[in-house]
């Protein structure tokens, strides 16, 4: 099967650091990299996403930074809050396909 | 983006038995698919919903244990017949539209006794 390999596997940040999680994947037809952020007993919620045509995209305190060459893309959680306390996924996907997920990674964040 | 409701949110079920979720979109989406998630884990796809169309299954799951309908563009169900322990699992829908972004419900957590 396709993989996505997602790390860390766990991560404590201080409130107000900054969280980063790695990806990387091994499928070059994969054109879509979204990640998901989901909280204890609800569904994922799509967070940010990004297309392999561009190296950055910002929204808000996410970034999403993705190096095609090294087939590698990474989540950074600016100013952690509290709040961002939750699971974090990685995914990519091609046309009209269902997503292929990372591990996940559970992210705390210290108050 | 797309509002995904899914019933039941939770069930407790014998052995044996079946049960049937339903998924409901809130417009219409080209892509609806069932995920499983053991509690901790990460998805797995079980299978693509198919409109007006037999689904298509990943390996390891089978169309007798796991049988799904897509009568139109913004519902599904997904059966989990002869119920055993290991089918104790989160099962999430989710469905697309032509921009790539793909939506969430909020998951129904099965347990088999």
């Amino acid at each position: 099967q396709q993989q996505v390999k997602q790390s860390p596997q766990s991560l404590i940040v201080q409130k107000g650091g900054i969280s980063i999680i790695n990806c990387a994947y091994e499928n070059t037809a994969f054109d879509y990299f979204p990640w998901y952020q989901q909280f204890p007993g609800k569904g994922p919620a799509l967070l940010i996403a990004i297309r392999p045509d561009v190296s950055e995209k910002k929204e808000g305190r996410f970034t999403i930074s993705f190096n095609k060459s090294a087939k590698q893309f990474s989540l950074h959680i600016m100013d952690s809050q509290p709040g961002d306390s939750a699971t974090y996924f990685c995914a990519a996907h091609t046309g009209r396909r269902a997503l292929t997920f990372g591990s996940g990674t559970r992210l705390q964040v210290q108050p | 983006s797309a509002v995904i409701s899914q019933k039941p949110s939770r069930d407790i079920c014998q052995r044996g038995t079946s049960l049937t979720i339903q998924c409901q979109v809130d417009s219409q989406v080209t892509m609806m698919f069932w995920y499983r998630q053991q509690p901790g884990q990460s998805l797995t796809l079980i299978a693509t919903a198919n409109q007006g169309s037999e689904a298509t299954y990943e390996s390891g799951f089978v169309i007798d244990k796991f049988p799904i309908s897509r009568p139109n563009l913004t519902f599904s169900t997904l059966t989990v017949s002869n119920m055993s322990p290991e089918d104790s699992s989160i099962y999430l829908c989710s469905a697309g539209t032509s921009s790539y972004e793909q939506y969430f419900g909020p998951g129904t957590r099965l347990t088999v006794t």
